[in-house]
C-alpha cells in the first residue's frame, strides 16, 4: 500500500496567487481529512469528508480557502489567494470511518511558504 | 467539548533509559478511541499506538505502552529502552465512536532523547 500521496511535497508562491494541495488517500478509506499545522497554533482540522461529502468544514479559516473532494481517490484543497499568514505545513489523511478504530493515516504533507 | 491536554511541552531521556508522557482528556462519552502519534523532524505523522476506551487492556506496540486510566481519564506513553530515533514531538489524539471520525489533538510533547 502507497500510503496517503500529497502532493507537491513544497510550495513557494507569492502573495495573491491561487495555491492548490493535492491528496489521494488510502484505497478503500471513505474519510478524508485536511489539516494545517504551525508553530503557533499548532494542528488545526481545517475540513474532512466521509464519502466525498464534506461533513464539516467548520476549521476552514476563511472563503479564500476551498476543499473538493470530486472522487473517492482524490481531494484538493485551494487557496486564493493566498497570503503571508497561510504558510504552514498542510497534511492529508484518510481513515475508514470507526474501522481500525478510527485510526487516521496521514499524508508526508506539504510544507507552503507564502512570500 | 472534548479536550486532550499535554502538560509537558519538552522532555529529555538518556539513551536505554524509560520516560512517560502524560495526557489527560475530557468528555462525558463512555465510549472512545485514544491515540498515540509521532511526528519526527521529517514532520511525517506516524501512529505509535491505539487504546479502546472498552478495552480495560493497556494496548503494548514493543517498547511503546500506555497506562490507560478511564476513571482518571488519563492516557500516558511509556517509552522503553529509548533510541535515538524516538526523538520527536508526540501528540495524544481523542476520537468519539459518536458518528464523526474527528480527532482532537493535544498540544504535543517534544522529546529528545540524549547519547
Amino acid at each position: 500500500d502507497a500510503g496517503v500521496i500529497q502532493s507537491p511535497r513544497h510550495e513557494v508562491t507569492e502573495m495573491g496567487q491561487e495555491v492548490t494541495l493535492r491528496c489521494k488517500p488510502i484505497s478503500g478509506h471513505n474519510s478524508l481529512f485536511w489539516y494545517r499545522q504551525t508553530m503557533m497554533r499548532g494542528l488545526e482540522l481545517l475540513i474532512y469528508f466521509n464519502n466525498n461529502v464534506p461533513i464539516d468544514d467548520s476549521g476552514m479559516p476563511e472563503d479564500r480557502f476551498s476543499a473538493k473532494m470530486p472522487n473517492a481517490s482524490f481531494s484538493t484543497l485551494k487557496i486564493q489567494p493566498s497570503e503571508p499568514r497561510d504558510s504552514a505545513v498542510y497534511f492529508c489523511a484518510s481513515s475508514f470511518g470507526t474501522g481500525v478504530g478510527g485510526t487516521q493515516y496521514f499524508g508526508p504533507g506539504t510544507r507552503l511558504t507564502v512570500l | 467539548a472534548q479536550t486532550v491536554t499535554q502538560s509537558q511541552p519538552e522532555m529529555s531521556v538518556q539513551e536505554a533509559e524509560t520516560v512517560t508522557l502524560s495526557c489527560t482528556y475530557d468528555t462525558s462519552e463512555s465510549n472512545y478511541y485514544l491515540f498515540w502519534y509521532k511526528q519526527p523532524p521529517s514532520r511525517q505523522m506516524i501512529l505509535v499506538i491505539r487504546q479502546e476506551a472498552y478495552k480495560q487492556q493497556n494496548a503494548t506496540e514493543n517498547r511503546f505502552s500506555v497506562n490507560f486510566q478511564k476513571a482518571a481519564k488519563s492516557f500516558s506513553l511509556k517509552i522503553s529502552d529509548s533510541q535515538l530515533g524516538d526523538t520527536a514531538m508526540y501528540f495524544c489524539a481523542f476520537m468519539t465512536t459518536s458518528g464523526t471520525y474527528k480527532y482532537i489533538f493535544g498540544t504535543g510533547t517534544r522529546l529528545k532523547v540524549l547519547a
